[in-house]
C-alpha cells in the first residue's frame, strides 16, 4: 500500500532559524496536505496543494508540492515559539476519488527560545 | 459553532471491558474518520465513513466496530479492551473526499 515518509522525525532550531520538513510518498498524489499538532493537541489542517509544482505561502510558512506530485516540502522562515509542534502531511491513498488520507509519522519542531 | 466533539476526553478501561466512543460534528461534513495516535505511529485510520450510511475499515480496524448514526454522528465501539489498544483516539471529518479534515480533540485511551 501507499506509504508516507516524513523526514526528519524531530528538529531543534534557535528562535529565529528556519526550518524545513519533507514528505515523500511511494505513490503519485492527487493532493497533499500538511497538519500541524500542538503538545497535548489535535491536528489542525493548514493547507493542501493540488497541481504539480504549487508553491503556496502563508506569512512564513511556504509549501511546496513536487513536479511529479510524490514529494511535498513545508518551510518555515525565521521560526518563533509559537511554530513548536508536529507537522503532518497526508496523502489519499486511492487517488482523487478516495476517501482515506494516509498521514507520515510527522516531523516534530522544537524552538529554542 | 463546535466543529468535532467527541466524549469522553479521558478514560480508563480494564482489559476485556467494553465502551463506545462518541463523535458529533456540526458542520454538515458528508465524511467522518476514526484514527487512532501512538507514539512514533503517526495516525493510523480505524474506520471510516464516506456518507451517511456506509462505514468501511481503515489501517487497523481489528478489535473495533463503528455505526454512523446519522449525518452527524459516528461512534466507535470497543467490545473488549486490551492493553494494546491504548492510545489516543481522534474523530475527524471532512465536507467531502478527503479535503481538509476538521479534528476533534481526542479521546486518551488507557487500557489496564
Amino acid at each position: 500500500g501507499q506509504q508516507v515518509m516524513q523526514i526528519p522525525q524531530y528538529q531543534h532550531v534557535q528562535e529565529g532559524e528556519d526550518f524545513t520538513t519533507y514528505c515523500n510518498s511511494s505513490t503519485t498524489l492527487s493532493n497533499i496536505q500538511w497538519y500541524k499538532q500542538r503538545p497535548g493537541g489535535h491536528p489542525v489542517f493548514l493547507i493542501q496543494l493540488v497541481k504539480s509544482g504549487e508553491v503556496k505561502k502563508q506569512k512564513r510558512l511556504t509549501f511546496q508540492f513536487g513536479e511529479a506530485k510524490k514529494n511535498s516540502s513545508l518551510h518555515i522562515t525565521a521560526t518563533q515559539t509559537t511554530d513548536v509542534g508536529t507537522y503532518f502531511c497526508a496523502g489519499p491513498p486511492g487517488g482523487a476519488g478516495s476517501y482515506q488520507l494516509t498521514f507520515g509519522k510527522g516531523t516534530k519542531l522544537s524552538v529554542i527560545p | 459553532n463546535a466543529g468535532v466533539t467527541q466524549t469522553p476526553k479521558f478514560q480508563v478501561l480494564k482489559t476485556g471491558q467494553s465502551m463506545t466512543l462518541q463523535c458529533a460534528q456540526d458542520m454538515n461534513h458528508n465524511s467522518m474518520y476514526w484514527y487512532r495516535q501512538d507514539p512514533g505511529m503517526g495516525l493510523r485510520l480505524i474506520y471510516y465513513s464516506a456518507s451517511e450510511g456506509t462505514t468501511d475499515k481503515g489501517e487497523v480496524p481489528n478489535g473495533y466496530n463503528v455505526s454512523r448514526l446519522n449525518k452527524r454522528e459516528f461512534s466507535l465501539r470497543l467490545e473488549s479492551a486490551a492493553p494494546s489498544q491504548t492510545s489516543v483516539y481522534f474523530c475527524a471529518s471532512s465536507e467531502q473526499g478527503t479535503y481538509g479534515y476538521t479534528f476533534g480533540s481526542g479521546t486518551r485511551l488507557t487500557v489496564v
